[in-house]
């Protein structure tokens, strides 16, 4: 099946610091979805992405799919302790079903 | 609108016995996921459901795990004579334009 290798697996940074994760696969994806998954609950949706290229934002969060389709980033500007969790990027291709990366545990000190 | 809801929330069961897990899906989605999590972990893979196509059963971990949908809606993942290392959070999505919205999922522990 097709494998997403996401990094890095865990980060640990200051409240108000920039971060950056990333997903890259040998296959091509017709979809990129990042979701934020806090203890205790089910991922939530942050930001899709469906075109080569596309450069989407939400709030603080900003993704991009990449040029080649194998591959997007996920960056967090600004952070605040609230944005501790675990972070998974997810790729689709048409007529496959959604596949995640392993996750990236994110813990924010104040 | 309403989400994806999963029950129970929580079970505890001994080891040997069986359950049954239950998802509902949110209104109209046509495909449906089961996944496993266990603490710290990632989104381990169980079962997928797309319309009325067979589903992908290729994540299921043994034979003791399958699953139902029924009519195209609400889905029930059930385990056969647990054994302690079926415990884990089971997670549902359902999807639709290539989104997936999960369920708050099932904590299981196998006593």
């Amino acid at each position: 099946g097709q494998q997403l290798n996401q990094s890095p697996q865990s980060m640990f940074i200051q409240e108000g610091e920039d971060v950056s994760m990333n997903c890259t696969s040998s296959s091509i994806f017709n979809t990129w979805l990042w979701y934020k998954q806090d203890p205790g609950e089910g991922p939530v949706l942050l930001i899709a992405l469906y075109k080569a290229g596309e450069l989407t934002s939400n709030g603080r969060l900003t993704a991009q799919f990449g040029i080649t389709r194998k591959d997007s980033f996920l960056n967090i500007s600004a952070s605040i302790p609230s944005d501790v969790g675990i972070y998974f990027c997810g790729g689709e291709t048409s007529g496959s079903r959604l596949t995640f990366g392993e996750g990236t545990q994110l813990t924010v000190n104040p | 609108g309403a989400g994806v809801s999963q029950s129970p929330s929580n079970k505890v069961t001994e080891k040997g016995k069986d359950v049954e897990l239950r998802c509902d899906p949110i209104s109209g989605h046509t495909a449906l996921y089961w996944y496993r999590q266990s603490l710290g972990q990632g989104l381990e893979f169980l079962i997928y459901f797309q319309g009325n196509s067979a589903p992908d059963k290729s994540g299921l971990p043994s034979d003791r795990f399958s699953a139902e949908r029924t009519g195209g809606s609400v889905s029930t993942l059930t385990i056969q004579r647990t054994q302690q290392e079926d415990s884990a959070v089971y997670l549902c999505a359902s999807s639709a334009g290539g989104k997936q919205y999960f369920g708050p999922g099932t904590r299981l522990t196998v006593t």
